[in-house]
């Protein structure tokens, strides 16, 4: 069975630019989550999506957006980057399943903003 | 005060060691506790899950749960060279709609041949 894709595997953008990132989940998998992970903070939840609705969200700014495909693809967006954006952004194909969900996580996107 | 507290490391064992990793959290409706295992350039892989007090043993690795004190840990047996990597813990209060992860911030530990 094929892992979770993300794309592109690096990034450079400049202050102001925005930004689109792609999640493909492993076959199967209806529900994505993203995550943001930088040394300061960790990693830190964005947002999650099931059957393309969102049903969680992090606390951050309106300018991160996200979307679900009906092939459960997901892609997330920041607009108007700032320098504090920069981060490795985590998408994990989530499994249901007794007694809970299980996250499985692909290799990350690394966005660095100028 | 953070929901997860995890020890900031970095740590260094020589092979052979017995490891013991920890987390501590504030948040009583935390049901379910995972680590996770991420190697440099790599997404964190999951390690072991448990969602009740005690012990989980999976070959060299044991997770420990202790709802009463909010305290869970990692032991690691024989710990290889294989094993350096960051160690973060994550726990969530319930499944389904509600099941995001809170995260530690991660421990890298350094195994020494």
């Amino acid at each position: 069975k094929a892992g979770v894709t993300q794309t592109p595997r690096y990034l450079i953008k400049t202050r102001g630019q925005q930004v689109t990132l792609s999640c493909s989940p492993i076959s199967g998998h209806r529900s994505v989550s993203w995550y943001q992970q930088t040394p300061g903070q960790g990693l830190q939840f964005l947002f999650e999506y099931f059957s393309e609705t969102q049903r969680n969200k992090g606390n951050f700014p309106g300018r991160f957006s996200g979307r679900q495909f009906s092939n459960s693809r997901s892609e997330m967006n920041v607009s108007t980057l700032e320098l504090g954006d920069s981060a490795l952004y985590l998408c994990a194909s989530i499994s249901t399943g007794s007694p809970t969900d299980t996250q499985y996580f692909g290799p990350g996107t690394r966005l660095t903003v100028l | 005060q953070k929901e997860v507290e995890q020890d900031p490391g970095p740590l260094s064992v020589p092979e052979g060691a017995i490891v013991s990793l920890n987390c501590t959290y504030s948040n009583s409706a935390f049901q379910y506790f995972m680590w996770y295992r991420q190697y440099s350039r790599k997404g964190p892989e999951l390690l072991m899950y448990t969602y009740s007090s005690g012990n989980k043993e999976d070959g060299r690795f044991t997770a420990q749960v202790d709802k009463s004190s909010k305290y869970i840990s990692l032991f690691i047996r024989d710990s290889q060279p294989s094993d350096s990597a960051t160690y973060l813990c994550a726990m969530s209060t319930a499944t389904g709609a509600n099941s995001k992860l809170t995260f530690g911030k991660g421990i890298t530990l350094s195994v020494r041949p």
